[in-house]
């Protein structure tokens, strides 16, 4: 069974369109995370989440908002869709257990957004 | 930033060669992890090192960690074609792992 899985898996849309990502994890992880990776495959944090805190990074714009209906799940939500906005997105959780004990992130897939 | 920054960011051998890859940062870290990422997929987390360790093995894996220099290296020995792959690094001082773009490794049968 997907320990992290996110849907779709690729996403074709026209600018100025409104997308969403869903992501779900089955592993009990009380963190999730949404990064994006570029065409150079840096990849970067958006969000991360757990049911205590948000954070954000303050390079992510507004019109990128992750929304958490349980433990489980956390979709990202992308409004007025840019062309720059073109990149994998991965979904990952973790269970946060402090910095010490070290923090492995468990990965999905990715989904390939392409706006034109 | 904590963000670890790979080097080199391409790297091409023969297979039964051995890969070195090298991640530096900047900011003290509690941690350090290495994660693989195979084309088209998500992230597998290989190996983590804290920052009290010096050296970890893992199978073909060797990681190395030097905090005064701030720098980790990723050893695989006897590579195999299976392992091309890119590699990233990954820091951690708080607990959110901040990732760099990785090292693509071909490995030629």
């Amino acid at each position: 069974d997907t320990a992290v899985s996110q849907t779709p898996k690729y996403l074709v849309t026209q600018m100025g369109n409104d997308k969403s990502i869903k992501c779900e994890q089955n592993l009990g992880h009380d963190t999730m995370y949404w990064y994006k990776q570029d065409s150079k495959k840096f990849l970067k944090i958006m969000f991360s989440y757990n049911n205590k805190e948000l954070i954000i990074n303050e390079t992510v714009p507004n019109r990128f908002s992750p929304k958490s209906p349980d433990k489980a799940h956390l979709n990202l939500h992308i409004n007025s869709l840019e062309l720059g906005d073109s990149a994998v997105y991965f979904c990952a959780s973790s269970q946060l257990s402090g910095a010490d004990s070290g923090n492995t992130i468990y990965f999905g897939e990715g989904s390939w957004l392409t706006v034109v | 930033s904590q963000q670890g920054e790979e080097d080199p960011q391409a790297l091409s051998i023969q297979e039964g060669e051995n890969a070195t890859m090298n991640c530096s940062y900047k900011t003290s870290i509690n941690n350090l992890q290495w994660y693989r990422q195979n084309s088209g997929r998500g992230l597998v987390h290989l190996i983590l090192i804290r920052s009290n360790e010096r050296e970890k093995h893992s199978g073909r894996l060797r990681v190395t960690l030097d905090t005064s220099k701030k720098s980790s290296s990723l050893l695989i020995t006897a590579s195999r074609a299976a392992d091309t792959a890119s590699y990233f690094c990954a820091t951690s001082g708080s607990y959110i792992p901040t990732f760099g773009r990785g090292t693509s490794l071909i490995v030629h049968p």
